[in-house]
């Protein structure tokens, strides 16, 4: 069963432009990872928030942002889009034991 | 700085057992090891987890050594459905370790 919903699930943009992604994990887990998956790059550790504070940070530029609720929600933001923003999203939720994704969110930058 | 490593690719025939290694020799002693795999641009599938023993479930068994340096996914009976990429995690931290994970080929 999802243990976590990412939305949307598709997103086209232009470059130039700002893009928000949204992950809910379910109720109780408060820690959200966000990944960038790209066909040659595989996957890279963007940053991940804990109980609404960033604790880890990758090696993105600043035009990555994120941000976590008090209902343990997280957004990713990308500003000036560049077509090398391309790529598939994932925030995984790991506890002790279980590790959950969604479906991830499909980024087109054109 | 991947923690996990895979052969790249793997053909497998329809209905034949396919056996995946991954190394991870410097997990931890309680650190888990997951099995997921994609299609495409989906997110993530789970397939098995496993911390020491060996594990089986309707999808696959995990086969773990006893020093835990590396582990081996079985698909006893391949379908073409499970032609994907399959990928060996472990965490050693804040970060989830994927290694380039496995093209898997299943052909008829």
């Amino acid at each position: 069963k999802a243990g976590v919903t990412q939305t949307p699930r598709y997103l086209i943009k232009t470059r130039g432009q700002q893009v928000t992604l949204s992950c809910s994990p379910i109720s109780g887990h408060r820690s959200v990872s966000w990944y960038q998956q790209t066909p040659g790059q595989g996957l890279q550790f963007l940053f991940e928030y804990f109980s609404e504070t960033q604790r880890n940070k990758g090696n993105f530029p600043g035009r990555f942002s994120g941000r976590q609720f008090s209902n343990s929600r997280s957004e990713m933001n990308v500003s000036t889009l560049e077509l090398g923003d391309s790529a598939l999203y994932l925030c995984p939720v790991a506890t002790n034991e279980k590790l959950f994704f969604g479906s991830g969110t499909q980024l087109s930058v054109l | 700085d991947a923690k996990t490593t895979q052969p790249p690719s793997m053909d497998c025939a329809e209905g034949r057992a396919a056996n995946l290694p991954c190394n991870h020799s410097t997990i931890s002693g309680n650190e888990y090891v997951y099995w997921y795999r994609q299609i495409h641009s989906q997110g993530p599938q789970y397939i098995i987890h496993g911390l020491k023993n060996n594990e089986t479930n309707e999808m696959a068994s995990l086969i773990i050594t006893e020093d835990r340096k590396s582990s081996t996914l079985i698909l006893p009976h391949a379908t073409l459905r499970d032609t994907a990429v399959y990928y060996c995690i472990v965490r050693p931290d804040y970060k989830l370790s994927f290694g380039a994970g496995t093209t898997v080929t299943v052909r008829a």
